[in-house]
């Protein structure tokens, strides 16, 4: 069965750094890309970043630009997403999400997400 | 405030259609053919319903279809059954900075 599994998510103080992490199986994970999304409660879907197959290239929502770094382990079919300098609006769940060989493929397959809550 | 544009509600009756629209810029929707939907059930994570506009990924219902006319893209959802009642939500790939936009999601009811 394919399956994504999120977990690293908790309560952290504004300011503060957290690094989520995401587990593939079912599935070799090393040709596709991969996704982050967030949803703060009640709110619409957000992406937050993307990580191509082989990490060669990152891309980050300008909200999170500069403060968050997608990376992977192919080897392990891990996912992660560091966070730092963590701040109220970025309180949500946070999903990974698999997508396909390229950009613009859809996020085909979704873990059941991760919850991440800043607050002092 | 949402990249794209979706009605926050929908209803309709048991055996009607919907049609849930969302509606982007020449830049993202217009732009490009890599519009997706997702239902998403209370609680539970998003599933992929309809991708690149139309494509109807394997075991998703044939009610489901999906089109795009300029700028705005649209949900139809037929034959309306109790168990389609969730929130839908669009996206489209964007290119540039921010590669992917979301809707605000449509929340649809079956009366």
């Amino acid at each position: 069965e394919v399956q994504l599994v999120e977990s690293g998510g908790r309560v952290v103080q504004p300011g503060g750094s957290l690094r989520l992490s995401c587990e593939a199986s079912g599935f070799t994970s090393d040709k596709y890309t991969f996704y982050w999304v967030r949803q703060a409660p009640g709110k619409a879907l957000e992406w937050v970043s993307l990580i191509n197959w082989d990490s060669s290239h990152t891309y980050y929502a300008d909200a999170v630009k500069g403060r968050f770094t997608i990376s992977r382990d192919n080897r392990k079919n891990f996912l992660f997403l560091q966070m730092n300098s963590l701040r109220s609006e970025d309180s949500a769940l946070y999903y990974c999400a698999k997508g396909g060989l390229y950009y613009y493929d859809a996020m085909d397959v979704w873990g059941q997400g991760t919850t991440v809550t800043v607050s002092s | 405030q949402s990249a794209l544009t979706q009605p926050p509600s929908a209803s309709g009756s048991p055996g009607q259609s919907v049609t849930i629209s969302c509606t982007g810029t020449s830049s993202d929707v217009g732009n490009y053919n890599y519009v997706s939907w997702y239902q998403q059930h209370p609680g539970k994570a998003p599933k992929i319903i309809i991708s690149e506009v139309s494509k109807r990924p394997s075991g998703v219902p044939d009610r489901f279809s999906g089109s795009k006319s300029g700028n705005t893209a649209s949900l139809t959802v037929s034959g309306l059954q109790a168990e389609d009642e969730a929130d839908y939500h669009c996206s489209s790939y964007a290119g540039g900075d921010n590669l992917w936009l979301f809707g605000g999601g449509t929340k649809l009811t079956v009366l």
